[in-house]
């Protein structure tokens, strides 16, 4: 079973500026890797897969990075409806389809 | 437009079953492989089983719910089914359905996800 670190658990941004969030796999998932976001009380949302590419309408201020096994969330520059919790998930290997444990970005 | 209602959840005891469901509308259902993603209260995501397209022979299935859960559909109805048995309170969740978004293979994200149903299990 691939496992997938994010880090870190809590990251404090005030709006307008940049936020980046990491998600290491225990081995490698190629560009095998999406990004999701959730909102409280909200189901997840798909913002970006195969590593790099937006999902349909999402903002060009997200943007993705890595390969293999490190990979990069990029918000340049942080919106008040951006304040979530982000996760990352390996499709490579599977099954299990394996999610890390979540970034919260909460307003600094 | 692509949507996927849950329903089924409640609360039920340690030890009992129930079955939760997936009505999806908005696309061809019998041609996506589909699973369910379960979330603990303040917790995160946890995925635990994977069902293909046509006849769903082809099932997959967590560790933590193996031999408990079984995964099934009915193309004919364009609903997806989870039937939960021997339930144990570490099943507390919200339980998600989500379409995987390629036609042929696992190896996709999950493009579009349900609202959830809660499942409380408590004696």
């Amino acid at each position: 079973e691939i496992v997938m670190t994010q880090s870190p658990a809590t990251l404090s941004v005030s709006p307008g500026e940049r936020a980046t969030l990491s998600c290491r796999a225990s081995q490698s998932v190629s560009s095998n890797l999406a990004w999701y976001q959730q909102k409280p009380g909200q189901a997840p949302r798909l913002l970006i897969y195969g590593a790099s590419t937006r999902a349909t309408g999402i903002p060009a201020r997200f943007s993705g990075s890595g390969s293999g096994t490190e990979f990069t969330l990029t918000i340049s520059s942080l919106q008040s409806e951006d304040f979530a919790v982000y996760y990352c998930q390996q499709y490579k290997n599977w099954p299990p389809w394996t999610f890390g444990q979540g970034t919260e970005v909460e307003i600094k | 437009q692509v949507q996927l209602v849950e329903s089924g959840g409640g609360v039920v005891q340690p030890g009992t079953s129930l079955r939760l469901s997936c009505a999806a509308s908005g696309f061809t259902f019998s041609s996506y492989v589909m699973h369910w993603v379960r979330q603990a209260p303040g917790k995160g995501l946890e995925w635990v089983a994977a069902i293909w397209f046509e006849d769903g022979t082809n099932k997959y299935y967590a560790d933590s719910v193996k031999g408990r859960f079984t995964v099934s559909r009915d193309n004919s109805k364009n609903t997806l089914y989870l039937q939960v048995n021997s339930l144990r309170d570490e099943d507390t969740a919200v339980y998600y359905c989500a379409r995987c978004s390629s036609h042929l293979t696992g190896t996709a994200p999950s493009d579009y996800w349900g609202q959830g149903t809660l499942l409380t299990v408590s004696s």
